[in-house]
């Protein structure tokens, strides 16, 4: 299994403020993903972080609106810039590995933006 | 990756075996089909994947038919934390990333 742990895990914030968000692994993984989980819908993949390198980004993501950092292998941020409502989700850090590539995930950071 | 189809929404009496059909009639031969969950509130939860042959473990039992062209998750005795949203999808374990359909809301009755 994998621990991930992510900080805040839930926040309220001002509309066209940025929320900088911390997901922390117990191991070195080379992939760290974050998902975005909006009211009443499943999961969407944002971005894949590799360390050293830009994050890929998924179609209706871009690295303006979520800029993403992974300085090493065991740590990523995302940030979510100028929010609006429509920003209000859950953000989730993930991670795969092991036997069988299982993802893991961090138990999520509840964004409502007014 | 194979699309898969889910029913919205089953319940199941406590106690009871729920049973949770998943169709992946595209899934290609490198494919594993992988279920998770995800109780309100919180980061989704392996449960348990298979290839072909049948797998269980503490948590479930997959069965996959003869075809693979569907699959079945058995919660042998469903209890109220059972309840929960559940995603099968179909997946090369040599993936990277891992995408989520819309899943079946599984609501144990007590």
């Amino acid at each position: 299994s994998a621990v991930i742990s992510q900080k805040p895990s839930r926040d309220i914030c001002q509309r066209g403020t940025s929320l900088t968000i911390q997901c922390q692994v117990d191991s070195q993984v080379t992939m760290m993903f974050w998902y975005r989980q909006q009211p009443g819908q499943s999961l969407t993949l944002i971005a894949t972080a590799n360390q050293g390198s830009e994050a890929t980004y998924e179609s209706g993501f871009v690295i303006d609106k979520f800029p993403i950092s992974r300085p090493n292998l065991t740590f990523s941020t995302l940030t979510v810039s100028n929010m609006s409502p429509e920003d209000s989700s859950i953000y989730l850090c993930s991670v795969r590995r092991g036997q069988g590539n299982i993802q893991y995930f961090g138990a999520g950071t509840r964004l409502s933006v007014l | 990756d194979a699309k898969t189809t889910q029913p919205p929404s089953m319940d199941c009496a406590e106690g009871r075996a729920a049973n949770l059909p998943c169709n992946h009639s595209t899934i290609s031969g490198n494919e594993y089909v992988y279920w998770y969950r995800q109780i309100h509130s919180q980061g989704p939860q392996y449960i348990i994947h298979g290839l072909k042959n049948n797998e269980t473990n503490e948590m479930a039992s997959l069965i996959i038919t003869e075809d693979r062209k569907s699959s079945t998750l058995i919660l042998p005795h469903a209890t109220l934390r059972d309840t929960a949203v559940y995603y099968c999808i179909a997946d090369r374990d040599s993936s990277y990333k891992l995408i989520f359909g819309s899943g079946t809301r599984l609501l144990v009755r007590p």
